[in-house]
């Protein structure tokens, strides 16, 4: 019964390098959705993506910041030369598709930048 | 712009001390509202979806609650297991005519035994 899994689960990158953070949805799901979370912050949209298509990415930043969800594989983000305030938990959640949805979320990735 | 507020921020309760949380919102459309559990370091963890006004939900200890512009969850003698920080969300049409969600900030609830 697999669920949203997202990995790594924890990432380290020194300031100028790149981060890329994996999600696969649950079985059956094929809308991705990306969010970040800062300490004592509530989550913050970033980018929806279905496969091979961007649906919404008016949440995220217009530099440094990319997503995809290709027609085989996990969906990625990737943010390059990550600067210090990139530092956040980066949450991916998935629905089966429009409509009513619920989205389910995976555990996230913390990445942290040094 | 959609809105969501909660309150309080945090909350503190003794084991078996009953009590509602709140979520305010301003949404174009309202699809559905959503209500999470989110333990520390953890992902946010699916509880309820409201649909329309008068809708209840029940697990457990919880219970959701939907009106045209709130949502409460309650708490039923709650115990320690239940500390969490709840997240309320709220799914709207956009422009473009997808559905988008937005979340609260969340209240932090501590049950002391």
């Amino acid at each position: 019964n697999a669920g949203v899994m997202q990995n790594p689960r924890h990432l380290v990158r020194r300031r100028g390098q790149e981060a890329r953070l994996r999600c696969s949805p649950m079985k059956g799901h094929s809308h991705v959705y990306w969010y970040r979370q800062l300490p004592e912050e509530g989550l913050k949209f970033m980018v929806y993506l279905q496969k091979e298509n961007i649906i919404d990415e008016s949440g995220m930043p217009k530099e440094r910041f990319s997503a995809e969800f290709p027609k085989e594989g996990p969906s990625i983000l990737r943010i390059q030369q990550v600067v210090r305030g990139d530092s956040a938990a980066y949450f991916c959640a998935s629905s089966h598709g429009q409509g009513q949805e619920t989205q389910y979320f995976g555990p996230g990735t913390r990445l942290l930048v040094l | 712009e959609d809105q969501v507020t909660q309150s309080p921020e945090a909350l503190r309760l003794q084991e078996g001390e009953s009590s509602s949380l709140n979520c305010s919102y301003t949404v174009s459309g309202l699809r559905g509202l959503f209500w999470y559990r989110q333990d520390p370091g953890k992902g946010p963890e699916f509880l309820f979806t409201l649909y329309s006004a008068g809708e209840e939900k029940e697990k457990e200890r919880l219970k959701a609650t939907l009106t045209k512009k709130e949502s409460f969850l309650h708490i039923t003698a709650p115990k320690p297991e239940d500390s969490a920080t709840y997240l309320c969300a709220v799914q709207g049409v956009t422009s473009g005519g997808y559905q988008k969600v937005t979340f609260g900030t969340g209240t932090k609830l501590q049950v002391i035994p």
